[in-house]
């Protein structure tokens, strides 16, 4: 069973500091995805990463998907209350059926 | 955009009673949904996988006659909580990936309370 590993679970952090959230798996993905989600809402897709070592941004998103495609990275630059949420990695399992397994998520907390 | 709307957001029913949540695309024809279950302060738990005129699929440990599912067109699928009891209370999401694409849209969710 492919699993997805998110760290770290809880943060809570200053306005204007840095963070890292990492995503990692034992098994190879063919795409991993990063949401963000707000209570009481659905998931919001924020970027799919498909090949290895590639790097996205976002704003003050940094994305980057692992050279083994096993791994995943998240990292916002002067955080702002603003990106206070429930951040997910997902990724299809092996198989072609179109379903997603998500990390445990991180729960971010940028205080003013 | 894809666009994904669940309906009701949120619903209180008493137990032993049952609660129908409906996840419709949109625009865009969907034949494959899926529902997920998500407790507070926690990820996605995916349910089952609903198939467009076939039985759904449920993950292990998902009781398929409890959490009824119906995908009875391209564009709309239901979760059907039977005989809800309080341990049944929770937010669930239903997504919907859009042809040719690698995201998936998910529904704003339902918040059951079972009381």
């Amino acid at each position: 069973t492919q699993l997805l590993e998110q760290s770290p679970q809880f943060l809570s952090i200053q306005e204007g500091e840095n963070l890292t959230v990492y995503c990692n798996s034992s098994s190879v993905f063919s795409s991993l995805q990063w949401y963000r989600q707000e209570p009481g809402e659905g998931p919001v897709l924020l970027v799919t990463v498909v090949t290895g070592g590639e790097v996205k941004k976002l704003k003050r998103l940094t994305f980057q998907f692992g050279d083994a495609r096993k791994d995943s990275s998240l990292h916002i630059t002067a955080a702002q209350p603003g990106d206070t949420g429930l951040y997910l990695c997902a990724g299809p399992p092996g198989g072609n059926t179109g379903k997603l397994i998500f990390g445990q998520g991180t729960t971010l907390q940028v205080k003013p | 955009g894809a666009v994904v709307s669940q309906h009701p957001s949120r619903v209180i029913c008493k137990s032993g009673t049952s609660v129908k949540i409906e996840c419709r695309s949109l625009d865009f024809q969907a034949t494959t949904m899926f529902w997920y279950r998500q407790f507070p302060k926690k990820s996605l738990m995916l349910m089952a996988t609903s198939n467009e005129g076939s039985k759904a699929t449920y993950e292990q440990g998902v009781e398929k006659d409890k959490f009824l599912i119906n995908h009875a067109s391209l564009t709309l699928s239901t979760l059907t909580v039977t005989s809800a009891h309080p341990e049944d209370s929770s937010f669930y999401i239903c997504s919907a990936q859009g042809a040719g694409s690698y995201g998936y849209t998910f529904g704003s969710g339902t918040r059951l309370t079972v009381v």
